[in-house]
């Protein structure tokens, strides 16, 4: 089983929509959780932490569930500059490594 | 905002030549890092590095790499023999905290291309 799992994609959605992306991890003991966004041949970047309460930026809200090592990220009215490969990433041993999902691929269009 | 920088930016070597791939940390994070990216694939973790040490390193950091801290602020890693399968894009990361709650930084890469 893949460490960090996700739908590739790629989810094509109108400007305006609003869209979801999950990720499964497999190791429960992973301590802490986040959102990347990288674009084509450029380096990842830290979209936002991930907490079990759940946490909220602007127009994107990420979701931690530890009962079922489930994350998500949710984007609301889609701009085509969030057009991009979206990283579901954990740590895995207190700050040691990171374990990368292999990416959604997201395209906004007009 | 504070940035990781890496140079150069490409590097073209012959397979079987050393190359030193070098990164400048933000200035007062402690965890440095080494990422690789081949073409089309996920990002996978190299090796970790903490208080002048590796802390952690995965499979594929075998003994032809190896990574140095030598002054205050650069942070390489080094492939004595490169293979055709190095080819890839390399990302130095670092972070303040260790238990990186505080995210990672990227730089943008060094492109790495053995012929």
């Amino acid at each position: 089983r893949k460490e960090v799992e996700q739908d590739p994609g790629p989810f094509n959605v109108p400007e305006g929509a609003t869209v979801a992306f999950n990720c499964t991890y497999s190791n429960s003991a992973s301590q802490s959780f986040f959102w990347y966004r990288q674009d084509c041949r450029k380096e990842p970047k830290l979209l936002m932490s991930v907490y079990s309460s759940g946490n909220e930026d602007g127009r994107f809200t990420a979701q931690l569930n530890r009962a079922s090592q489930y994350i998500s990220l949710l984007i609301r009215d889609s701009k085509l500059s969030d057009s991009a490969t979206y990283l579901c990433v954990a740590d895995m041993e207190y700050g040691n490594k990171l374990v990368f999902g292999a990416g959604t691929i997201l395209r906004v269009k007009s | 905002e504070p940035e990781v920088t890496q140079t150069p930016s490409h590097q073209v070597t012959q397979m079987g030549q050393e190359v030193i791939l070098r990164c400048v940390p933000i200035s007062n994070h402690l965890y440095f890092y080494w990422y690789r990216q081949i073409l089309g694939q996920k990002v996978e973790f190299l090796v970790s590095f903490y208080n002048n040490e590796i802390s952690e390193k995965s499979e594929i950091f075998d003994d032809q790499f190896s990574v140095e801290r030598p002054d205050g602020s650069n942070f390489t890693l080094k492939i004595r023999s490169t293979k055709l399968e190095d080819s890839a894009m390399y990302f130095c990361a670092s972070t303040w905290g260790g238990d990186s709650g505080y995210g990672y930084t990227f730089g943008s890469g060094t492109r790495l291309t053995v012929v």
